[in-house]
């Protein structure tokens, strides 16, 4: 079974902290996104990342930035936290298209972070 | 910009009952229409997807019906039961990008 892990279940920061946010899979997926879900907003893609090193801005990039040093972690930072990046924050995983798999699109996702900033 | 809409945001219904949720989406080009489903506490895991060369796909007590004409897709849940209460979402994609599109989520909760 595929495994997406976060590093924690619940954080708690205040204003202006630097914040990281952690997530490894061990199925060797290329794909790796992160999202916050809010309330009547469902989810919303903030950065993902298609390989090592590489990232690309998703929805709502401002005020987050991302790393990918090895193909199993992607990071999710907050470079001075603020009271409305208050969220649950979910990593997801994908393996590559091309991988020939019956649905190829599917999206792996870890257990979520609730981060609380005060 | 919000590309792709789903109703309703909650949905309460009776054991052995139809759970109807329904999404629109504007991107002509969305090719994978997924659904996920969320329990309290748990990441998003996907529940069934269509692709838009069909008009329904079913398994089990689950169905996907897509309107392409429309721009519209639905998921039916039929025999509700309360263990099928959680959040789903649907979500769309298109072949080039790599990234999924979700729509606001519903709350299903099946009484008892």
């Amino acid at each position: 079974d595929v495994k997406v892990t976060q590093s924690s279940r619940y954080l708690v920061k205040r204003t202006g902290e630097k914040v990281f946010l952690e997530c490894v899979q061990d199925m060797d997926h290329e794909n790796m996104f992160w999202y916050r879900q809010d309330p009547g907003l469902g989810l919303r893609l903030i950065y993902f990342s298609y390989d090592v090193k590489m990232k690309e801005k998703g929805d709502i990039p401002e005020g987050y930035s991302v790393s990918r040093e090895k193909k199993e972690r992607f990071s999710l930072i907050l470079e001075s936290a603020s009271t409305n990046q208050t969220s649950m924050y979910l990593c997801a995983s994908r393996p590559r298209r091309d991988r020939g798999l019956k649905i190829r699109y599917e999206q792996y996702f870890g257990p979520g972070t609730r981060l609380t900033v005060t | 910009q919000q590309q792709v809409k789903q109703s309703p945001q909650s949905l309460i219904v009776q054991k052995g009952g139809i759970s109807i949720i329904n999404c629109a989406y504007e991107n002509t080009a969305f090719d994978y229409f997924p659904w996920y489903q969320q329990f309290p506490g748990k990441g998003p895991a996907l529940l069934i997807a269509i692709r838009p060369d069909v008009s329904e796909k079913k398994e089990g007590r689950f169905t996907i019906s897509f309107n392409k004409s429309a721009k519209q897709f639905s998921l039916h849940i039929m025999d509700s039961q309360p263990g099928d209460s959680a959040t789903y979402f649907c979500a769309a994609s298109s072949g080039s990008a790599r990234q999924l599109t979700f729509g606001s989520g519903t709350q299903l909760t099946v009484l008892p």
